[in-house]
């Protein structure tokens, strides 16, 4: 199955700071998926198809990659962007997630 | 308004089973796949099982942590779908998030709030 690793594991970001996650695959992968979940909530959905913005995500966050090596950027951080966030691929089976990155409010 | 509602999470001792159930609305169940995707405590997501539409012949797929213990199924007319989840072990503790998936799409748009399994005796 295709490992998803993720840097940094945590980080922290003041308000209007950009923030820039990474997302390396063990192989190629043609696609790459977020979600943000918030402290006891479920995971929500954020960018599909490496750069589309899934519904009533702010224009802030921004998806791009190719290949093996795709990143989220929020170019303005937020107070209510402290979350934890994951990749997902499904280039093959079993669909995968990176173990996450914790994003905090400085 | 999509809404995915679980239930059916408890304490259950190993080896033990229970049945996770799904309700979803707000959409049309016949159109998606339906899966489960679990989190165990402080940990991240690991995706456990796929049911696919009457389109695709209610295909099913599993984890291979899973496969033979755990059988996932729907029930279109209740826009519902289930987990049978069997020979629990301890790595099996969990919140159980249902989840959709347009058809093959790959990816998970909507979740439900996620139940809890807990396996300790």
């Amino acid at each position: 199955e295709i490992v998803l690793t993720q840097s940094p594991t945590t980080t922290a970001a003041s308000p209007g700071e950009k923030v820039t996650i990474t997302c390396l695959a063990s192989s190629s992968v043609s696609n790459m998926y977020w979600y943000q979940q918030k402290s006891g909530a479920s995971p929500k959905l954020l960018i599909y198809s490496t750069s589309s913005l899934a519904s009533g995500v702010p224009d802030r966050f921004s998806g791009s990659g190719s290949g093996t090596s795709y990143s989220l950027t929020i170019n303005t951080m937020e107070a209510e962007d402290a979350a934890t966030y994951y990749c997902q691929q499904w280039s093959s089976n079993p669909p995968t997630f990176g173990s996450g990155t914790k994003l905090e409010i400085k | 308004e999509v809404q995915i509602l679980e239930t059916g999470g408890g304490l259950v001792k190993p080896g033990g089973s229970l049945r996770l159930s799904c309700a979803t609305s707000g959409f049309n169940f016949n159109d998606y796949f339906m899966h489960w995707v679990r989190q165990a405590p402080g940990n991240g997501l690991e995706w456990v099982a796929e049911v696919r539409n009457k389109n695709n012949n209610y295909a099913t797929y599993y984890a291979a942590s899973v496969k033979g213990r755990f059988t996932i199924s729907r029930d279109d007319s209740k826009s519902s779908v289930y987990l049978q989840v069997s020979s629990l072990r301890a790595e099996d503790t969990a919140i159980y998030y249902c989840t959709r998936e347009e058809q093959l799409s790959y990816y998970f748009d909507y979740w439900g709030q996620g139940v809890m399994v807990t396996v300790s005796s």
